[in-house]
């Protein structure tokens, strides 16, 4: 298997713009997670999906950060408009469900390098 | 505000040398504890995942501890080497309830220097 595949790999835009990024997820995993990585607050979990329905998203920091997942291969985080501190580099991770309690390990994508000028 | 704590933050270790750093987290619950190793421009990978109290896993120099009581994981590097340097992430899981939502530590950097 590929493994997460994440896209585009870097993004550099300037304020205002929309972003859109793009996960793959491993194929039988029904979970897919999409995180934030920054300095100040590490990784940080914006929002999960299982079996392409949104199950927290409480993580999301503000109305401007959406995401979806259409089917089990695909989802997209955007961000609309972008502002510069959303600069950070964005994992998406993907796992198998727990069928013995959920200690499943989460296997994450390269990331997405988000630089918003 | 992270409620894992890892230290030190960095370390810096003499080819051949070992060592060893700190997760912490709080030990009114516990589920489970997740160990990554995150290379520098990759994607963070699995290590170890600790579910008992006095858990100890290994993969090959590398091994982890558990005691849930106390709320601390460790992880060990024998004999480090240059291919070692990365930064060690743990991940709690207070409940099985929150088992999705992993809390990351900001992580361990280990540089080894030939």
């Amino acid at each position: 298997d590929a493994g997460v595949i994440q896209s585009p790999r870097h993004e550099v835009t300037e304020m205002g713009q929309e972003v859109t990024l793009r996960c793959k997820p491993i194929s039988g995993h029904d979970y897919l997670f999409w995180y934030r990585q920054t300095m100040m607050r590490g990784l940080e979990l914006l929002i999960y999906f299982n079996n392409n329905v949104p199950i927290d998203d409480s993580g999301m920091p503000e109305d401007r950060f959406s995401a979806k997942m259409p089917n089990a291969s695909f989802s997209t985080l955007k961000i609309q408009p972008s502002e510069p501190r959303d600069s950070a580099v964005y994992f998406c991770a993907s796992s198998i469900p727990p069928p013995a309690g959920g200690r499943e390990t989460q296997y994450f994508g390269p990331g997405t390098r988000l630089l918003v000028l | 505000i992270l409620n894992v704590e890892q230290s030190p933050q960095s370390l810096h270790v003499q080819e051949g040398d070992s060592t060893n750093f700190t997760c912490s987290f709080p030990s009114s619950n516990f589920y489970a504890l997740h160990w990554y190793r995150w290379e520098t421009a990759k994607s963070p990978e699995a290590l170890f995942v600790m579910t008992l109290n006095g858990d100890e896993k290994k993969k090959g120099r590398i091994s982890a501890t558990l005691n849930t009581k106390e709320g601390y994981s460790y992880l060990y590097i024998k004999g480090s080497q240059p291919e070692d340097s990365a930064t060690y992430l743990c991940a709690f899981i207070p409940t099985t309830d929150s088992w999705g939502k992993f809390q990351f530590g900001a992580g361990t950097q280990v540089v080894v220097t030939p």
